[in-house]
């Protein structure tokens, strides 16, 4: 069974960090990339970062560009997404989520989500 | 590049049609060629779940009653007979340009 758990979340205060995690399991984690999409109160989707199957490769939102960064640990079947500078704007849902629609392989996997509140 | 849908909400009668618009302020071709627009739904309380993905191929377990269609900049998702289970907000995706962006979603509900 496919599972993707993601931890981490908690309350922060402006300017702080926070490091996120997601767990995979049930799949080959290691030959897909992972993003980060998250949902603020209240509010849509936000598409927040990707890092690629090897970590060679990472993408980030302009919101967040500069401020979070992406890692993975292939031989954990783990990801991570390490959130500095924290803002009150940065308060939402974060999923990690894992998909494929090309070269006949086709997935969607999302986590249950981690809630990061950021307050003073 | 921005994703606008509409409508923004949409009352919908059980076994009727309901159908969404999503525009894209830049073209979505790949330059291989694909077009990378998804459709997603969320349900109150719950992960998002991808339906539809490069515009017209639907996710496994996804109900034939969704279908995706579109090119360019103009992309339509039609349910052809809503049922209950439909209900929730739907999202379109671009993943041609980074980075990348969902529209700002189309809550559906039952009349």
């Amino acid at each position: 069974q496919v599972q993707l758990v993601e931890s981490g979340g908690g309350v922060a205060q402006p300017g702080r960090s926070l490091r996120l995690s997601c767990a995979a399991s049930g799949f080959t984690f290691s030959s897909y990339g992972v993003h980060w999409v998250r949902q603020a109160p209240g509010k849509g989707l936000e598409w927040v970062a990707v890092i690629s199957f090897d970590g060679s490769k990472v993408y980030f939102a302009d919101s967040v560009k500069g401020r979070f960064t992406l890692s993975r640990d292939n031989s954990k079947n783990t990801a991570f997404l390490q959130m500095n500078r924290l803002t009150l704007a940065d308060t939402a849902v974060y999923y990690c989520h894992s998909e494929s629609g090309s070269s006949g392989v086709v997935f969607d996997y999302w986590g249950q989500g981690t809630l990061v509140i950021v307050s003073s | 590049v921005v994703m606008t849908q509409s409508p923004l909400s949409l009352p919908v009668t059980l076994g009727q049609p309901a159908s969404i618009s999503c525009r894209s302020s830049q073209g979505l071709v790949y330059s291989d060629g694909d077009t990378y627009l998804s459709w997603f739904h969320q349900r109150p309380g719950q992960s998002p779940r991808r339906l539809i993905y490069r515009v017209s191929n639907r996710d496994s377990g996804v109900p034939d009653r969704f279908t995706g269609s579109g090119s360019g900049t103009d992309f339509t998702l039609r349910i052809s007979r809503v049922e209950a289970e439909d209900v929730g907000v739907y999202y379109c995706m671009q993943g041609t340009h980074w980075p990348l962006t969902f529209g700002g979603g189309t809550k559906v509900e039952i009349k």
